[in-house]
């Protein structure tokens, strides 16, 4: 059972635009969100994450939005770049069991000029 | 500093073989970890350590087994390799436990078992 899902398998965005992408999560006690980004080739690095005592957090041109409710996080990117195309994980981690982050299945996001 | 290194960055590997993919950090981090990626399935942890001397099972751990060899150091084997396990292994570490729980991942080692 996927606990992590990320419906949308690749978005195409144009430059300069806003990115949104997508992340539902199962699980309940999911308390700590991340976002990695991951080039072709290369391992996964740290974007941006969110506590679930917060419903923003916001980084540059990075910001995560977590609806608990909904159990539903995005991630916005703005303006969209070319050197932003690239695979996104979302990952979740809970309260009980730290150490282990489950991540979802990806969006490759490509961003055209 | 390196970061996380892995080797070899590709392998192929014949049923039945078995081969130990190796993961070193120069960061410090008191936790390691060893993921699989698949298509259509993204990572997938097999095992991870929280402290030297330590390891326990992920979602994924049957065919493997590790060893924590030093803070520096963990290994990741496959005895009987199956071609069930041709996949992209990364190796990860952490400063955990903390809450940040960034993780800091290596380049990759592509296996193929045929």
């Amino acid at each position: 059972d996927q606990q992590v899902k990320q419906n949308s398998p690749s978005l195409s965005v144009q430059e300069g635009r806003i990115s949104i992408l997508n992340c539902d999560y199962t699980n309940s006690m999911f308390d700590y969100f991340l976002w990695y980004k991951k080039y072709p080739a290369e391992g996964p690095t740290f974007l941006i994450s969110i506590s679930s005592i917060k419903d923003k957090n916001e980084d540059g041109r990075f910001t995560v939005f977590l609806n608990k409710s909904a159990k539903h996080l995005s991630l916005h990117i703005v303006p969209s770049q070319p050197g932003d195309s690239a695979v996104y994980f979302c990952a979740a981690s809970a309260y009980y069991n730290t150490d282990k982050l489950i991540f979802g299945t990806g969006t490759r996001l490509q961003v055209f000029p | 500093n390196a970061g996380v290194t892995q080797t070899p960055k590709f392998q192929v590997l014949k049923t039945g073989q078995s081969m130990t993919l190796q993961c070193a950090q120069d960061m410090n981090h008191n936790s390691m970890y060893w993921y699989r990626q698949d298509p259509g399935m993204g990572l997938r942890l097999i095992y991870y350590s929280a402290s030297e001397g330590t390891t326990d099972k992920g979602e994924v751990p049957n065919g493997y087994n590790v060893s924590r060899l030093n803070k520096r150091e963990f290994s990741l084997r496959l005895e009987s390799a199956a071609p069930s396990q041709t996949s992209v292994y990364f190796c990860a570490s952490s400063e955990a436990p903390t809450r940040s729980h960034e993780q800091y991942f290596g380049p990759g080692t592509r296996l193929t078992v045929t």
